[in-house]
């Protein structure tokens, strides 16, 4: 049961205009989001995040919207540059305290210079 | 700061042997460490986590006795797959969270891609 999922393998996206990725939910409980950034052979790196009593953080060309209604979260990426290509993983967790990460399947963004 | 290190960055070992990947944080002291598995094109998954000094908790379907985790000290967790089979064969990568760090973040190893033959 996939319980965080990006619909969305993969999206290209010419370079200086805006990515958007999206990623759906199922689960009530999750309270906290995610989104890693992952290159080929390397770990996943901690992008930006948001909690469920926010619908909007930003963090410099980086913008996060929740909509807890419709279960669905979104990652601006605005202007996008060269370096921006890479798989992205949203993640959730449940209640505070649960250290646990939920991640979804992930979507390759592709920056086309 | 908060680099996490993995080593072997991948490994080859005939079936029926056993392997063991190590995490290290190297300039933090981390509390919880995670294992995860990727298999291609598909998300990561949670395989366990360990608190130093204590038993590793394991999520529903993953064998204890066959992914055994170690977290002996605050910067070292090891994973140690015994009897490996080439279902076994995928990227493995762990994380820590630092002590007194946010409970959400997890600062991530670059990975383990584990071969078997």
């Amino acid at each position: 049961d996939q319980q965080v999922k990006q619909n969305s393998p993969s999206l290209s996206v010419q370079e200086g205009r805006i990515s958007i990725l999206n990623c759906d939910y199922t689960n009530s409980m999750f309270d906290y989001f995610l989104w890693y950034k992952k290159y080929p052979a390397e770990g996943p790196t901690f992008l930006i995040s948001i909690s469920s009593i926010k619908d909007k953080n930003e963090d410099g060309r980086f913008t996060v919207f929740l909509n807890k209604s419709a279960k669905h979260l979104s990652l601006h990426i605005v202007p996008s540059q060269p370096g921006d290509s890479a798989v992205y993983f949203c993640a959730a967790s449940a209640q505070v305290g649960n250290e646990k990460l939920t991640f979804g399947t992930g979507t390759r963004l592709t920056i086309i210079p | 700061g908060a680099v996490v290190s993995q080593h072997p960055s991948w490994v080859i070992c005939k079936s029926g042997t056993s392997v063991k990947i190590e995490c290290r944080s190297l300039d933090f002291q981390a509390t919880t460490m995670f294992w995860y598995r990727q298999f291609p094109k598909q998300s990561l998954m949670l395989m366990a986590t360990s608190n130093e000094g204590s038993k590793a908790t394991y999520e529903q379907g993953v064998e204890k006795d066959k992914f055994l985790i170690n977290h002996a000290s605050l910067t070292l967790s090891t994973l140690t797959v015994t009897s490996a089979h080439p279902e076994d064969s995928s990227f493995y990568i762990c994380s820590a969270r630092e002590r007194g760090g946010h409970t959400y973040e997890q600062y991530f190893g670059p990975g383990t891609r584990l071969t078997v033959t």
